[in-house]
């Protein structure tokens, strides 16, 4: 079956540490985005890429880094300079196409020890 | 800056009851609109797209488009406890197919 998935599920973060949020796909899209979601609060887009070796940042992408290497995967990186870290974060990828709806993975969430 | 407003709840409505979720957008352009459905510590789901003014239904949903109004709703009938969840409106703007959610509305449906 084609899906997303998101590893790990859980994850901790110490103070100063850069950690990485995996995001696979087999749905053969070329557009993948990184949400966050806060308790509470809608999803806020952190970076998307639209076709491999690019992407874009989104409306909260300071403290984040994102690579594009290959068409089924996108990794986050929550770097040290992300202050606040603790939140779900949610990985989607879609067929960029008008009418089309988003596919989910099923989230990590991050919290800091 | 896209926005997307909606009510924040909680919504509380008894088992049976129509629970009506309301969400305004600011960009003219959008053409598609989707309601997900959210439940805690789970991914969204989709539940219902519209594109067209008036309204769609789909078992006990229904969707409501009013584009002059700028304005998009979700109702559901015979409301169950197991939809108590976070609703999430999110439209794409007119330029892109990048949706711009909605903070959600919480529902409570109790018995």
């Amino acid at each position: 079956d084609g899906g997303i998935t998101q590893s790990p599920k859980y994850l901790f973060r110490k103070e100063g540490q850069n950690v990485t949020l995996s995001c696979e796909q087999n749905l053969n899209h070329d557009a993948m985005y990184w949400y966050r979601q806060d308790p509470g609060q809608g999803l806020r887009l952190i970076y998307y890429s639209q076709i491999v070796n690019d992407f874009q940042k989104g409306d909260i992408a300071e403290g984040y880094s994102v690579s594009r290497e290959k068409k089924e995967s996108f990794p986050l990186t929550v770097t040290s300079a992300q202050k606040n870290p603790t939140a779900f974060y949610l990985c989607a990828s879609f067929r960029d196409r008008l009418n089309e709806k988003l596919f989910f993975g099923s989230g990590t969430q991050l919290s800091v020890l | 800056q896209k926005e997307v407003e909606q009510n924040s709840g909680p919504l509380s409505v008894p088992e049976g009851a129509i629970a009506s979720l309301n969400c305004t957008y600011s960009d003219r352009g959008s053409q598609s609109f989707f309601w997900y459905r959210q439940y805690s510590g789970k991914s969204p789901e989709l539940i219902m797209s519209i594109y067209s003014n008036g309204d769609k239904e789909d078992g006990r949903f229904t969707a409501q488009l009013n584009k002059a109004s700028q304005y998009v709703s979700l109702l559901i009938r015979d409301s169950q406890p197991s939809d108590s969840a976070t609703y999430l409106c999110a439209v794409p703007s007119g330029g892109s197919y990048i949706p711009t959610f909605g903070r959600g509305t919480s529902l409570i449906v109790h018995p």
